[in-house]
């Protein structure tokens, strides 16, 4: 156990709908990342938050966006559902360290399938 | 632009024997590089991690090993047991914020009881 919780873990919803994921981060930790994947594909790195500003974005589409509260849970909503947008979605967290690479610990996921 | 490649794609083994999985990397500004495994239905989850000032780590029956020159990192695993079979992420990071981590693509490990 990671110690990041995600929630819901399974999610199935219509094309055109809007679906809010949530996160909750290691205890301790500051920031969030967002991964997408789908299926045999690797992760694919959405957006990053820290301290609830955000901090690098990837490969976010327009449709989607993600905020980090004060008590450092975070949020991707995902809107005007696509069948391409089926995939898992995987929360990260990790401490920010000065310099250096981070650790970044996943969440068990959250699976959607738009229908 | 940056990129990590992880070969091979897929790898099957007998049980007890050893597994190694190649990652090489593009940027030499990473300096971080953390291996991680998936199992079916789970998030990666973080095995092994080297820093670009250590040449190998080893952890019981799991080793890493970086060579700085030729921008290359593998995985060993050695007496392998089934419950090794999973799929096995290399990635590389140069700093803080998840854009500078890059991942590769994947290998998916079959051990064979």
């Amino acid at each position: 156990d990671s110690g990041v919780t995600q929630t819901p873990k399974h999610l199935i919803t219509a094309t055109g709908q809007r679906v809010t994921l949530r996160c909750s981060p290691r205890s301790g930790d500051l920031s969030v990342y967002w991964y997408q994947q789908s299926l045999d594909q690797g992760l694919q790195f959405l957006i990053q938050y820290y301290n609830g500003e955000e901090r690098a974005k990837g490969n976010i589409l327009e449709r989607f966006s993600a905020q980090q509260f004060p008590d450092l849970h975070s949020e991707l909503n995902l809107s005007s559902l696509e069948l391409g947008d089926s995939a898992l979605y995987f929360c990260a967290s990790s401490v920010y360290p000065v310099g250096g690479g981070e650790t970044q610990y996943f969440g068990p996921g959250t699976r959607l399938l738009v229908l | 632009g940056e990129n990590v490649e992880q070969h091979p794609s897929t790898l099957s083994v007998q049980e007890g024997d050893s597994a190694v999985i190649k990652c090489t990397y593009s940027d030499s500004a990473s300096n971080y590089f953390p291996w991680y495994k998936q199992e079916l239905g789970k998030g990666p989850q973080l095995i092994i991690d080297i820093r670009s000032n250590v040449g190998e780590k080893k952890d019981q029956r799991i080793a890493v090993t970086l060579n700085k020159t030729a921008k290359h990192f593998s995985l060993h695993i050695t007496e392998t047991q089934p419950e090794d079979s999973a799929v096995y992420f290399c990635a590389a990071s140069k700093g803080t914020g998840g854009f500078k981590t890059i991942f590769g693509a994947g290998t998916r490990l079959f051990v064979k009881a």
